[in-house]
């Protein structure tokens, strides 16, 4: 089935607590990129990558890491969370480079105390 | 950088009614303009699209109109349904640019009672 799959769903942690959020794409997608949903806010671009070891920055970097070493996967690092950054992330991928076309993930609750 | 603004932020109509939720967006190089609907605790599906070189596009009840010219998009949905009831987002991206962000508008809550 094709799908994108993120890990964990839920994460509740402490504020400068290093945490990863995996994504992983099985349909071959060359783009990939993470989102964050806050009430009020809607979707708002962390990062994106058009290719393997190509990332770049979406709308609201700062706070963030990612890497792309694979193809289907694209994980998430939060080096020292803050509570600012409690949300619900979202991974999503693209057949095409532009970003065309993106298919979600099924989003990670993450809060930050 | 691109700026999309959507309204209403919430909307509410009774079944059978039609439903009408605007965007605009700022970068006149944006030509790829998709609408996504989320529902209560679900991710958000791609639910239609529309590139720049054509002005509407159907899909059973749902249609999408782009004025490029005023540099806005519309999503219609005709014959709502109480299943209709989700948030909607538009979003805008220079699709021939390889390396830009897709950009989200805030969402529209719409509720269809019946």
């Amino acid at each position: 089935e094709a799908q994108v799959t993120q890990n964990p769903r839920y994460l509740i942690t402490v504020t400068g607590k290093k945490l990863t959020v995996t994504c992983s794409q099985n349909m071959n997608h060359e783009y990939m990129s993470w989102y964050r949903q806050d009430p009020g806010l809607g979707l708002r671009q962390i990062y994106y990558s058009m290719n393997v070891e190509v990332t770049d920055k979406g709308d609201v970097p700062e706070g963030y890491k990612v890497s792309r070493k694979e193809k289907r996967n694209f994980p998430l690092i939060l080096e020292s969370p803050s509570p600012n950054q409690t949300s619900l992330y979202f991974c999503a991928s693209s057949l095409s480079r532009t970003g065309v076309e993106q298919y979600f993930g099924p989003g990670t609750r993450l809060t930050v105390t | 950088g691109e700026n999309v603004e959507q309204h209403p932020s919430t909307l509410s109509v009774q079944e059978g009614d039609s439903a009408v939720i605007k965007c605009t967006y700022s970068d006149s190089a944006s030509n790829y303009f998709p609408w996504y609907k989320q529902e209560l605790g679900k991710r958000p599906q791609l639910i239609i699209d529309i590139r720049s070189n054509v002005g509407e596009k159907k899909d059973q009840r749902i249609a999408v109109t782009l004025n490029k010219t005023a540099k806005h998009f519309s999503l219609h949905i005709t014959e709502t349904q109480p299943e209709d009831s989700a948030v909607y987002f538009c979003a805008a991206i220079p699709a021939d640019q390889a390396g830009t962000a897709l950009i989200f508008g805030k969402g529209t809550t719409l509720s269809v009672s019946s």
